[in-house]
């Protein structure tokens, strides 16, 4: 089994819909991230939570929604999508040791595409 | 100027080649650095994390200039299955984050 499990995997959807993307771990980590990934500009830094409690802006929140519901689960919402949100999602997590960020792992991505 | 720069390539190199890649990253108190493998459509995966005296796994030998603010990894006797696009990433670490920054990434192909 992933230890860091998306879904779903693929979706196709219609401009103005409302879509969660959901990710769950098993590898324990308190530390979550949804990032985008698009051609030509790498991934990046939607929203990321340090906790259950904990909830961060990234470099591209807006038009985006997060919810940490407990350590394993954190979810990704388009409350109203939009064209330009197509790209490929990732759900990732780490571990902390000494105030520093170990390596991040991640999930196997969702292709979004929005009409 | 990017808090992380990779030149894209791609480098296409004949099996068999050595070819390095380099990464620089903007700021001086950056604190750990890796590089990752990406296959098309797939996830990143860790490759290797940079030490400060360099580290070598197998082919793979990575190098951290911090005077010069730069990492570099470098493949020696490439394989086929050795192309894909790697990720340099750097812990932008402050007092309340240490979030991960991530290079758009290099291109490797490797022909037979």
């Amino acid at each position: 089994d992933a230890d860091v499990t998306q879904t779903p995997r693929n979706r196709i959807t219609k401009t103005g819909k409302r879509i969660m993307l959901e990710c769950s771990q098993t590898k324990g980590h308190d530390r979550m991230y949804w990032y985008r990934q698009d051609p030509g500009l790498g991934l990046r830094l939607i929203y990321y939570s340090f906790d259950v409690k904990d909830i961060n802006k990234g470099e591209i929140s807006d038009g985006y929604s997060v919810s940490r519901q407990a350590q394993a689960k954190f979810s990704l919402s388009l409350e109203s999508a939009i064209p330009n949100q197509t790209a490929l999602y990732f759900c990732a997590t780490s571990d902390v040791k000494g105030g520093n960020n170990q390596p991040q792992h991640f999930g196997d991505g969702t292709r979004l595409s929005i009409l | 100027r990017k808090e992380v720069e990779q030149d894209p390539g791609p480098f296409n190199v004949p099996e068999g080649a050595t070819v390095a890649f380099n990464c620089t990253y903007s700021n001086s108190a950056s604190q750990s650095f890796f590089w990752y493998r990406q296959d098309c459509r797939k996830e990143p995966k860790l490759l290797m994390s940079v030490y400060s005296s360099g580290n070598e796994d197998g082919r793979f030998t990575a190098q951290l200039n911090r005077a010069s603010q730069y990492i570099s990894l470098l493949i020696r006797d490439s394989k086929l299955s050795d192309s894909a696009t790697y990720l340099c990433v750097v812990n932008m670490r402050s007092s309340n984050t240490g979030k991960l920054i991530f290079g758009q990434g290099t291109t490797l192909q490797v022909k037979p």
